[in-house]
């Protein structure tokens, strides 16, 4: 079974600095979907951003980026320019690409909790 | 475009009783996801509905159940309630099952049962 890994449970950066948020993840497949989601205190999860396994090329979002190791099955968010609207609860998530019933959820890390500090 | 929405926002039942907790989706999509969210734990599948049957389950027992309507909307009905059902219970809609391009959630409902 999948399991996805957040060794961080609190980090806390500067305004304006640069934050990076760990995930690793075990999985035997070789298709599948990474997501980081953030939930701020009105517990909407929002999606910050995507990656495909078969795509190379880091995804980025303006300010959020990942560095995406697949043989090491890691997959850290950075955020540039921290903002105090980043502060949140973040998650990292993993999606098979297999269409069968039970591969149709996301598999959740416990989150990193993020401040920032004015 | 309306988001998902879900009702109520918070709940409190009694052990034993049921509960019904109510999700619409984003226009456009056609799938629903409900996932339970116990504090400071990740969210946890419960099962995903599509084209009004469940096409998707996690580990939960059968006094989980679930409804989609021809909108796409979606029930979430627990039975039975016992204490460790207390969680925040998230509702997800996507343009398809796959879920590709990820999913939009709505902001909960906290449900205490005491």
């Amino acid at each position: 079974a999948q399991t996805v890994t957040q060794s961080q449970p609190e980090m806390s950066v500067q305004e304006a600095e640069t934050v990076t948020l760990s995930c690793t993840y075990d999985t035997s497949e070789s298709d599948y979907y990474l997501f980081w989601y953030k939930q701020p205190p009105s517990r909407q999860m929002i999606l910050v951003i995507r990656q495909e396994a078969y795509k190379q090329q880091n995804a980025t979002e303006n300010r959020f980026s990942v560095n995406f190791q697949k043989a090491a099955k890691s997959f850290s968010l950075k955020i540039s320019d921290s903002q105090l609207g980043d502060a949140a609860m973040y998650f990292c998530a993993y999606r098979s690409a297999a269409d069968a019933g039970n591969n149709r959820k996301l598999i959740w890390g416990l989150g990193t909790s993020l401040a920032v500090n004015p | 475009e309306t988001g998902v929405t879900q009702s109520p926002t918070h709940l409190i039942k009694t052990r034993g009783q049921q509960v019904t907790l109510r999700c619409s989706s984003q226009s456009g999509h056609n799938t629903v996801s409900w996932y339970q969210q116990a504090l400071g734990q990740g969210p946890q599948f419960i099962f995903q509905y599509y084209r009004e049957e469940e096409n998707g389950r996690g580990n939960f027992p059968p006094r989980f159940s679930g409804l989609q309507f021809p909108n796409y909307s979606s029930e979430l009905n627990v039975n039975a309630l016992e204490l460790d059902d207390s969680a925040l219970y998230l509702c997800a809609s996507s343009f398809s099952p796959t879920a590709n391009y990820g999913y939009t959630f709505g902001s909960g409902t906290r449900l205490t049962v005491v």
